[in-house]
């Protein structure tokens, strides 16, 4: 069971390159969470899916799109990468019973 | 707007010390509240929850109404506890709300 992974982990971008981060859960969770932490910032909310074939914008969604391709899986598309784009970025699942959000390991972003 | 805020940014305690981390909360429902941790190299993960009422790791975080407020304490600080802490309300939607965080360092 190895709850939420990510893939890449690290990852350095020109101004302009495009790319996708992969989520995925195997706890058989409907909700999916993306998040960007920036220190001072705490964690921002991106986007979310509340079950398989729905997207919702959250806080800070300019830039970005995201693709639920599946129950498992959430990713997460920069189109043009900007400088303020740097942040490392989090997905998340949630629990539906406790209400508990369980969250990957995190990719670390530079946008140079 | 519903808006959570923890004002300290960096909090420095000594081992053995007592530990209060601060949060408050501006919305006029009444929200679910949580405490999540990251610890240096792990991921973000739940501490506790106001419904549970329970105590881990020493912790504890009583939900006051009257002052909006949802603070983390732990009557003696040990080593382990330095991490990042952050406080987080869900208002009855699908989303959760954080704080900004708290850098807690426990010094030996």
């Amino acid at each position: 069971n190895a709850g939420v992974t990510q893939t890449p982990k690290f990852q350095v971008l020109k101004t302009g390159q495009s790319m996708t981060l992969q989520c995925a859960q195997d706890m058989n969770h409907n909700s999916m969470y993306w998040y960007r932490q920036d220190p001072g910032m705490g964690l921002r909310l991106i986007y979310y899916s509340a079950s398989e074939g729905t997207t919702d914008k959250g806080e800070v969604p300019n830039g970005y799109n995201v693709s639920r391709l599946n129950k498992r899986e959430f990713s997460l598309r920069l189109e043009s990468a900007a400088p303020s784009q740097t942040s490392v970025y989090f997905c998340a699942s949630r629990e539906y019973r406790h209400n508990e959000q369980f969250f990957g390991p995190g990719t670390r972003l530079t946008v140079l | 707007a519903q808006r959570v805020t923890q004002p300290e940014k960096l909090l420095s305690v000594f081992k053995g010390a007592p530990v209060e981390l601060k949060c408050n909360y501006s919305y006029s429902g009444s929200p679910e509240l949580f405490w999540y941790v990251q610890y240096s190299r792990q991921r973000l993960q739940l501490l506790l929850r106001h419904i549970s009422r329970e105590s881990i790791k020493g912790f504890t975080a009583d939900l006051n109404k009257g002052e909006t407020s949802f603070h983390l304490k732990k009557p003696f600080a040990q080593e382990e506890d330095s991490a990042m802490y952050y406080c987080a309300l869900n208002f009855g939607n699908e989303k959760l709300t954080f704080g900004t965080g708290t850098r807690l360092t426990i010094i030996p």
